[in-house]
C-alpha cells in the first residue's frame, strides 16, 4: 500500500515563524500535491510538484513556498506565518500519467498559528 | 477553468437506509474522470469510486453506485444500506487528462449516519 506520512499531525506556531511542513511518500510517485482544508471551502490547491526540483503553483499560493529536493519528499513552507494561515493542510502524490488512479493522501497536519 | 458544486453542505440518513449525494461540474471537456472522495472524523481522505467520462456504464463499489449524467454534468453518489462507518465529509473531484492537472474539488458534503 501507499503510505504517504505528514511529519505532524499538530503543530502550533506563532505569528511571523518560518513554518515547514514535511510529506514524505514511499512509492516513487512523481506527483506530489498541497492542498488546505478548510469548513465550507473544501479542499483548495496551494502547489503541486511533477519532478524533481519542478513546482507549480496552484490556486492559492499566497504566502506559502514549497521544496522538492527528492522524489520522495515535498516540502511546504510558510515564510512568515500569519493567523489566517491556520487550517488543515493535506498532502497528495499520484503516479506519472496515472489520471485513472486515485490521489493518495497523507492524514494532514492540522496547523494553529497564533 | 472545471468548477465543481455539491450543493448539499450536510446530510443525515437512517442506518441502513439509502442517501444520494449530489455533484454538478461544469467543463468543456469530452474526455475526463470524476472521483468520489471520503474523509472520516480525523481519518485519512480515501477514494469511494471514480467514473470515466467516455464509459456510459455507471460505476459501481459494492454499497456505493453513481448516476452519471454527462449530458447534464452531473455525478450523485448513492450509498445502500447506510452503516454508521459512512458518517464521513465526502469530496466530489474532476480531472482533466492529462495528469498535470490537479483535481478539481467540491466544497464537500458532511454525511452522518444515525443509528
Amino acid at each position: 500500500d501507499v503510505k504517504v506520512t505528514q511529519s505532524s499531525r499538530y503543530l502550533v506556531k506563532r505569528t511571523g515563524e518560518k513554518v515547514f511542513l514535511e510529506c514524505v511518500q514511499d512509492m516513487d510517485h512523481e506527483n506530489m500535491f498541497w492542498y488546505r482544508q478548510d469548513p465550507g471551502l473544501g479542499l483548495r490547491l496551494i502547489y503541486f510538484s511533477y519532478d524533481v526540483k519542478m513546482k507549480e503553483k496552484g490556486d492559492i499560493p499566497e504566502g506559502y513556498s514549497v521544496s522538492r529536493e527528492k522524489k520522495e519528499r515535498f516540502s511546504l513552507i510558510l515564510e512568515s506565518a500569519s493567523t489566517n494561515q491556520t487550517s488543515m493542510y493535506l498532502c497528495a502524490s499520484t503516479k506519472e500519467a496515472a489520471y485513472n488512479q486515485p490521489q493518495h493522501f497523507g492524514d494532514g497536519t492540522r496547523l494553529s498559528i497564533l | 477553468a472545471q468548477t465543481v458544486t455539491q450543493s448539499q453542505p450536510e446530510m443525515s440518513v437512517q442506518e441502513a437506509e439509502t442517501v444520494t449525494l449530489s455533484c454538478t461540474y461544469d467543463t468543456s471537456e469530452s474526455n475526463y474522470y470524476l472521483f468520489w472522495y471520503k474523509q472520516p472524523p480525523s481519518r485519512q481522505m480515501i477514494l469511494v469510486i471514480r467514473q470515466e467520462a467516455y464509459k456510459q456504464q455507471n460505476a459501481t463499489e459494492n454499497r456505493f453506485s453513481v448516476n452519471f449524467q454527462k449530458a447534464a454534468k452531473s455525478f450523485s453518489l448513492k450509498i445502500s444500506d447506510s452503516q454508521l462507518g459512512d458518517t464521513a465529509m465526502y469530496f466530489c473531484a474532476f480531472m482533466k487528462p492529462p495528469n498535470l492537472i490537479p483535481l478539481v474539488f467540491g466544497k464537500g458534503t458532511r454525511l452522518s449516519v444515525i443509528a
